[in-house]
């Protein structure tokens, strides 16, 4: 089974729609991200939570909010979608350890707001 | 403030070489190298740190110039495999916070 986990992995919803992409780990891991790509402008950062109790905005948030349920669990969600907020979104886990380590992504949430 | 890669786009025959690089505008502390196939997740490949210390892939070799706030990446005698987009990640005094680069698309033809 993957160790990052996104669902649903593709959705078409409607302008002024409430959604919510869910992301699950068994890496147990306490460092979690949302970072949302669009073509030529890379990896944005949107959301990162260091644990259940830490959450930060990152580059991009206006218009998204996450909720930290568990360790293994972080979900973003959209109040009012919006075109322009159609993109691939991806979550990500890395581990503390010493400072510095790999993140590990998951495999992509295709949203494509009408 | 996003670093910047150059190239944006480069094309190879298997066997040739390739170098990727990634600067950026602040300080840093660390540069992280990810890949990613069309359709799928980035792939971490390496970490540099400030102090000369990396971790990752084998086969991969970088380069982390902390004066000058840049990275490279090297590709050497590649492989049809090795095609995808190249994303730098820098992370500045919060340790894992990064900041990616736009992407260096690579293609390595037969």
């Amino acid at each position: 089974d993957a160790d990052v986990t996104q669902t649903p992995r593709n959705r078409i919803t409607k302008t002024g729609k409430r959604i919510m992409l869910e992301c699950s780990q068994t890496k147990g891991h306490d460092r979690m991200y949302w970072y949302r790509q669009d073509p030529g402008l890379g990896l944005r950062l949107i959301y990162y939570s260091f644990d259940v109790k830490d959450i930060n905005k990152g580059e991009i948030s206006d218009g998204y909010s996450v909720s930290r349920q568990a360790q293994a669990k972080f979900s973003l969600s959209l109040e009012s979608a919006i075109p322009n907020q159609t993109a691939l979104y991806f979550c990500a886990t890395s581990d503390p350890g010493t400072g510095e380590s790999e993140q590990y992504f998951g495999p992509g949430t295709r949203l494509t707001v009408t | 403030q996003q670093p910047v890669q150059s190239p944006q786009a480069v094309i190879l025959r298997e066997g040739e070489d390739a170098v990727i690089n990634c600067s950026s505008s602040k300080a840093l502390y660390s540069v992280h190298w990810y890949r990613q196939k069309h359709g799928e997740a980035p792939v971490f490949l390496m970490i540099l740190l400030k102090g000369g210390e990396q971790k990752g892939h084998e086969k991969i070799s970088a380069s982390f110039n902390e004066k000058k706030q840049q990275s490279s990446l090297y590709l050497t005698a590649s492989q049809l495999s090795y095609s995808g987009t190249y994303f730098c990640g820098t992370g500045g005094t919060s340790y894992g916070k990064l900041t990616f680069g736009q992407g260096t698309i690579l293609t390595v033809h037969p």
